[in-house]
Parts: structure tokens; sequence; C-alpha cells
């Protein structure tokens, strides 16, 4: 069952603007991480982010999490064309580290 | 860096042909696990491993298999290929002392 679900399904930014994708989640969770995947290809971790922190940065990403409202939200600040990519949060419960992966945003950065 | 090879990124199969995909990490994980990922919707845990021989079914293990006969290596079966098996493949693996996921390059399987 899909746990994690993206908003927009499809973005599209000129180079330099920020980019925001958000992820809503139905349970309680222990983490939520954001995948990039280039076209074709596996999926990267960008980041985590641990049910009892608010906000984390890395980089050009800055990643928020409200586990009242069971959503979180990934910006990319000042993006480049090689930031296109489709853009995946998932989340972790319980102990065996599965993931359920939301259906991915579709971001292009126009150069 | 973590490794995770699978052992075709293309494959085009025959209705009722058995299919093996292959996964092989190198860094020791203890956790392996196979994805499909079909056009709006996502990512779907087909099978999970979380030590040499045992598995755990994920959300979609109708018409699939699995085999972790080493630690490095988890091989995903489909007995008897159908078209609506037409997908994309990710194996993935994972230390039980982290939650982030590793992952190959996919496998793109057609079954004509």
């Amino acid at each position: 069952s899909q746990q994690g679900e993206e908003d927009p399904q499809a973005l599209s930014i000129q180079e330099g603007e920020n980019a925001t994708m958000n992820c809503s989640y139905k349970t309680s969770i222990n983490n939520l991480q954001w995948y990039r995947q280039n076209s074709g290809r596996g999926l990267v971790h960008l980041i985590l982010i641990r049910s009892n922190e608010r906000e984390k940065h890395s980089g050009r990403l800055r990643v928020t999490l409200d586990t009242s409202k069971k959503s979180s939200s990934l910006l990319i600040t000042a993006s480049r064309a090689a930031d296109t990519a489709s853009y995946f949060c998932a989340t972790g419960r319980g102990s065996n580290y599965k993931l359920t992966f939301g259906k991915g945003t579709l971001l292009t950065v126009n150069p | 860096d973590v490794k995770v090879t699978q052992s075709s990124r293309y494959l085009v199969k025959r209705t009722g042909e058995k299919v093996f995909l292959e996964c092989v990490q190198d860094m020791d994980h203890e956790n392996m696990f196979w994805y499909r990922q079909d056009p709006g919707l996502g990512l779907r845990l087909i099978y999970f491993s979380y030590d040499v021989k045992m598995k755990e079914k994920g959300d979609i293990p109708e018409g699939y298999s699995v085999s972790r006969e080493k630690k490095e290596r988890f091989s995903l079966i489909l007995e008897s290929a159908s078209t609506n098996q037409t997908s994309m493949y990710l194996c993935a693996s994972n230390p039980t002392s982290a939650e982030t996921q590793y992952f190959g390059p996919g496998t793109r399987l057609l079954v004509l």
C-alpha cells in the first residue's frame, strides 16, 4: 500500500528558481527520506529526517517534517538543469528497515 | 562507495518463460529488497530478505519468488513471465544499522 503521496506530480521551473515538493503520509513513522531518480536509473538517497526532527539541511536541500499534519516538504534552492529528475519520498516504520515509497514528483529545470 | 549491481539493464522475454533477475551488493549488507516501478504507481516492494535464506513478502509478491543463497546476492524469479510483469525492476540493499537504502541501476523487463 502506498504510504507517501507527493505533490505536485510534475513541476517545471526555470534555472535559478526554487523548487518545492510536498509529501503526505497516513500512519506514524520513524523517519522520512527523500530520493532522487534520474531518467531510467536507480534511486539515490538525498536526505533523511527523523520523526523527532522538524527541519534538516544538506547543501541546497531543505527538508521539513510536520508530524501533526503527516507531511513533509523538500525545497531545492537555486535550481540547476542538472536537478531535473524524479523525486520520491519514502517513509520508514518499525524496525524492519522497509520503506514505503510515494509515486514521485517529476521536476524539470529549464536552462 | 556502496555498489549494487543488477545483471541486465534491459531484458526481453516471451510469455511463459522463466526469468531470473540477479542483484549483487559488495558491502556485506544484511537487507536486500526487490521493487518494481510502474508509471503512476511509484515503487512497490515485491520481496525483502533480512539474512541468507530468509525472505519476507512485500506488497505485491504474486507471480514472483526470490532466492538468497549468499549474503551478497538476491535473485528475483518470475516462474512464468506474463505481459503484466513488464516493468522496471529495482534492487536495493542496506545494513541493519542504517535506514537508507542503496539502489542498483534497474532492469527494464519487457515481456512479449
